[in-house]
């Protein structure tokens, strides 16, 4: 099955600053890459999504790219802010039938005013 | 439009012991998952229905865990017996089809003393 690894666990900015997550993943046939933020206590909510047809997507101060050939996907928070700490989830989705969702492990994001 | 909707929110049982989780989707949504997040960790899937089929029951464990979706629409999660090692969050989610926005509800945080 799919394997999703994420880096780093923890990420510690001061506001302002850039910050970047990056995951991996297993199988080549995987199409579909979201972004889940979660914060303490609450439910995942998706932030932004990523295709295997399109290399880049922005939202604002979110972007996140996907590198197929390499099979690994990032996110990038710009002018990041308190508020955008949080645990923040990548995922990976098989292209066969009714395919499932695969998370990493999560990201801890920490931002300092 | 509403979310998705799950109860109880918070369950303490001894081990040993059953519990029932319920959970109602978002109107609509043909696709719902079950999914457990043990702290720290990523949301892993235990089963996903395709209406009220299942289509992936691969990582869920059967000696013990069951799940329904009568009706293709709400759905029961089930433990007996509970193990110490159960403690999590049991998260529901619902998407419209495969491939798309995957919605969570609150969850179910699920003690076992």
């Amino acid at each position: 099955g799919e394997n999703v690894e994420q880096h780093p666990s923890t990420l510690s900015v001061q506001e302002g600053d850039s910050a970047v997550i990056k995951c991996t993943y297993s199988d080549s046939a995987s199409n579909y890459f979201p972004w889940y933020k979660q914060e303490l206590g609450k439910r995942p909510q998706l932030i932004i999504d990523i295709r295997s047809n399109v290399g880049e997507k922005k939202d604002q101060r979110i972007a996140v790219t996907l590198n197929k050939t390499a099979k690994h996907f990032s996110l990038h928070i710009t002018e990041t802010q308190p508020e955008d700490s949080a645990v923040y989830f990548c995922a990976a989705s098989l292209n066969s039938g009714y395919s499932t969702l695969t998370f990493g492990k999560g990201t801890m994001l920490l931002v300092s005013p | 439009e509403a979310g998705v909707a799950q109860s109880p929110r918070y369950k303490i049982i001894e081990k040993r012991q059953s519990v029932a989780f319920w959970c109602n989707p978002i109107s609509g949504h043909a696709t719902l998952y079950w999914y457990q997040q043990i702290l720290g960790q990523g949301p892993k899937l235990l089963i996903q229905f395709q209406n009220n089929g299942v289509v992936d029951d691969s990582q869920l464990p059967k000696d013990r865990f069951s799940a329904e979706r009568l009706k293709g629409v709400d759905s029961t999660l089930k433990i007996q017996p509970a193990k110490l090692e159960d403690s999590a969050v049991y998260l529901c989610a619902s998407s419209r089809d495969k491939n798309t926005e995957a919605f969570f509800g609150q969850g179910t945080r699920l003690t076992v003393v």
